[in-house]
């Protein structure tokens, strides 16, 4: 069965650090993953998703993740935060009926 | 961009009550989702509708649940008989296609059931 999970529930980086957040999936097939934010009292936005055209992936706001098979990781980064990163953040994986499978997040939080 | 909007934004309801909640998907897309979230829990799937019937359903998703697109543009979320466990963030998704593409997400009803 496919899934993912998320290390770490909060993780806590100073403005202009870099952000990383990780994710690891289990599929026996080529995976569809994705990552979503969350903002507060918001739905979820797509930041990037990986389909297997690229393992390196960029998104918006600066964002982008690896997909690495030999370590079924999909994480993702950011060079330097910025506040307004703060958010929630899901990765997930698509089964081929379209229903998305989330980890159990990860809330960043941005100090100044 | 397009938006798959949701109403009502927040929903209180009795314990026992009949709530919908409703959904606007983007126009040209062929499937949709229901998820919930319950406070500081992940999100969980629902259902997934195509092709005017259920596509899958998760053990969640029991006989105090459905869901209907009655006129081509909707797609509610009934549940008949609201339990205090029911109350969390629903939030509606709809894709244009299956595999690869992406889910675009509503910004979500907030069900309280006192």
């Amino acid at each position: 069965a496919q899934s993912v999970t998320q290390l770490g529930s909060h993780v806590s980086v100073s403005e202009g650090a870099l952000v990383l957040l990780r994710c690891n999936y289990s599929s026996s097939v080529p995976p569809y993953l994705f990552w979503y934010v969350q903002y507060p009292n918001q739905g979820l936005q797509l930041l990037l998703k990986y389909t297997s055209a690229a393992t390196l992936v960029k998104g918006i706001n600066g964002f982008e993740a690896e997909f690495k098979k030999s370590e079924t990781s999909f994480h993702l980064t950011k060079p330097s935060a910025h506040m307004s990163d703060a958010a929630e953040y899901f990765c997930a994986v698509r089964r081929n009926t379209g229903k998305l499978i989330f980890g159990q997040g990860t809330t960043l939080q941005v100090k100044p | 961009e397009p938006e798959v909007t949701q109403t009502p934004s927040h929903q209180v309801t009795q314990m026992g009550q009949e709530v919908i909640l409703r959904c606007v998907p983007i126009s040209n897309h062929l499937y949709f989702y229901w998820y919930r979230q319950i406070l500081g829990q992940k999100v969980e799937f629902l259902v997934s509708f195509y092709n005017n019937e259920i596509s899958e359903k998760s053990e969640i998703f029991d006989d105090q649940f459905s869901v209907e697109r009655p006129d081509g543009s909707n797609f509610t979320l009934k549940i008949r008989s609201t339990k205090l466990e029911d109350s969390a963030m629903y939030f509606c998704a709809s894709a244009g296609t299956g595999g690869d593409e992406k889910l675009f997400f509503g910004s979500g009803t907030q069900l309280s059931v006192l």
